[in-house]
């Protein structure tokens, strides 16, 4: 178990609809960083927070947004759905910036 | 351009054949590599951290090595419970103090046949 907990495990919706993915990181981690993982491109970066302010950037679609908030919890949004968003989204935390970063369980986003 | 490149793609093994699995990477000025464990439909699991050419890391059967352009993971006398995906990551170049973001190989999925 690293410490990092992700909520929901599982999300089957439909196209066109909009969810919310929640990442609690690792106690004392101020790092949140938000990936994408879909069967044929791997691990993607999408977006990194540190200590609630956007850190860095990845290959982010402008339908999808996250914060971070005071108590260091992230939320990554997924909005106007497609097909191709169906994946696995991780979220991982570190201590500090360039830190190791620690994985959360995941969540399984179904599109259909 | 390909940063990180993971070979072989997949690697079946008896129990007991030790071998090794090899990340080459571009990125200069490395700021660290990374290896991670992945079961199927799980988060990646930490493994090493190298920063440092000739820098070495163990734990339990697996043991991490580093030069200038590739990282080796060694696995000696591998058990069933060792089958997963092994990932490599890297911060890429350019990247600097408000750029952490990892870039991953595809991994290496191995394979311990009892």
């Amino acid at each position: 178990d690293s410490g990092v907990t992700q909520t929901p495990k599982h999300l089957i919706t439909a196209t066109g609809q909009r969810v919310t993915l929640r990442c609690s990181p690792r106690s004392g981690d101020l790092s949140v960083y938000w990936y994408q993982q879909s069967l044929d491109q791997g691990l993607q970066f999408l977006i990194q927070y540190y200590n609630g302010e956007e850190r860095a950037k990845g290959n982010i679609l402008e339908r999808f947004s996250a914060q971070q908030f005071p108590d260091l919890h992230s939320e990554l949004n997924l909005s106007s759905l497609e097909l191709g968003d169906s994946a696995l989204y991780f979220c991982a935390s570190s201590a500090v910036v360039e830190g190791t970063q620690y994985f959360g369980p995941g969540t399984r986003l179904l599109v259909l | 351009e390909d940063q990180v490149t993971q070979s072989p793609e997949a690697l079946r093994l008896q129990e007991g054949e030790s071998s090794s699995l090899n990340c080459s990477y571009t990125v200069s000025g490395l700021r660290g590599l990374f290896w991670y464990r992945q079961d199927p439909g799980k988060g990646p699991e930490f493994l090493f951290t190298l920063y440092s050419a000739g820098e070495e890391k163990e734990k339990e059967r697996l043991k991490a090595t580093l030069t200038k352009k590739e990282s080796f993971l060694h696995i000696t006398a591998p058990k069933p419970e060792d089958s997963a995906t092994y990932l490599c990551a890297v911060h890429p170049p350019g990247s600097n103090f408000g750029n952490e973001k990892l870039t991953f190989g595809t991994g290496t999925r191995l394979t311990i046949i009892p």
